[in-house]
């Protein structure tokens, strides 16, 4: 089965700022992942989807890139409403779906 | 708009089978959507549970795969999860959610939940 290995698994950033979470595939994948935002105590929402697909309504300083094995989700400027836990994960056709272990996202 | 709601008891004793409903309102289930359930251990990350399709056909987490049946029934609209032989490591947040499905340039679809209910909690306990 493939496993997602998100980096880092938490960290401390201020509003304004640029931030970068890491995923990667243990193989390749091409296109096959998606991003999902999750805050306290509520279910999770999707953000990106093809690994670089806005999901309609989601603000446009979210942006997916990569593809084959690494993959990262970039927050152009970080806004209070944005510190979460986030979670990327692999669905493609009959294989093993597996989401990543999250990278929670606080405030400095 | 779209809607799934889960609903099922909240204490399960060990070893028995653990049942929860997902209600959906918005779209039918026997339409081109799949369903899925997630579950969330409690200050843990997500796992997949497994997906039933249009069709009725299903796809489940290996891990899961001996223990777990998702079904549906299309006159209610609705969907069930029932899983066996249920241990406290079966203690969770269990996430019903509809599956969207993208088309890349070349190759097979893609899946993705876009629509998720607010779950329901799961705490196994004698």
């Amino acid at each position: 089965d493939i496993q997602m290995t998100q980096s880092p698994s938490s960290l401390s950033a201020s509003v304004g700022d640029r931030v970068t979470i890491t995923c990667r595939a243990s193989q390749s994948i091409g296109t096959y992942l998606n991003w999902y935002q999750q805050k306290s105590g509520k279910a999770p929402n999707v953000l990106i989807y093809a690994a670089s697909s806005l999901q309609s309504g989601v603000p446009s300083r979210f942006k997916g890139s990569g593809s084959g094995t690494d993959f990262t989700l970039t927050i152009t400027s970080l806004q209070p409403e944005d510190f979460a836990t986030y979670y990327c994960q692999y669905s493609h056709s009959s294989a093993t779906w597996a989401f990543g272990q999250g990278t929670k996202v606080e405030i400095k | 708009q779209v809607q799934l709601q889960e609903s099922g008891p909240g204490l399960v004793k060990p070893s028995e089978t653990l049942s929860l409903t997902c209600a959906v309102s918005g779209y039918s289930i026997s339409s081109g959507f799949y369903c899925g359930w997630i579950r969330q251990s409690p200050g843990k990350g997500l796992e997949w549970i497994g997906n039933i399709d249009h069709n009725g056909n299903t796809h489940y987490n290996p891990s899961l795969m001996s223990r777990v049946t998702i079904s549906r029934d299309t006159s209610k609209n609705h969907l069930s999860l029932r899983l066996s032989s249920v241990t406290a490591a079966d203690t969770a947040m269990y996430y019903c959610a509809r599956v969207g499905i993208w088309m890349p340039p070349s190759g097979d679809e893609g899946f993705v939940f876009d629509v998720w209910g607010q779950g329901t909690m799961v705490t196994v306990s004698s």
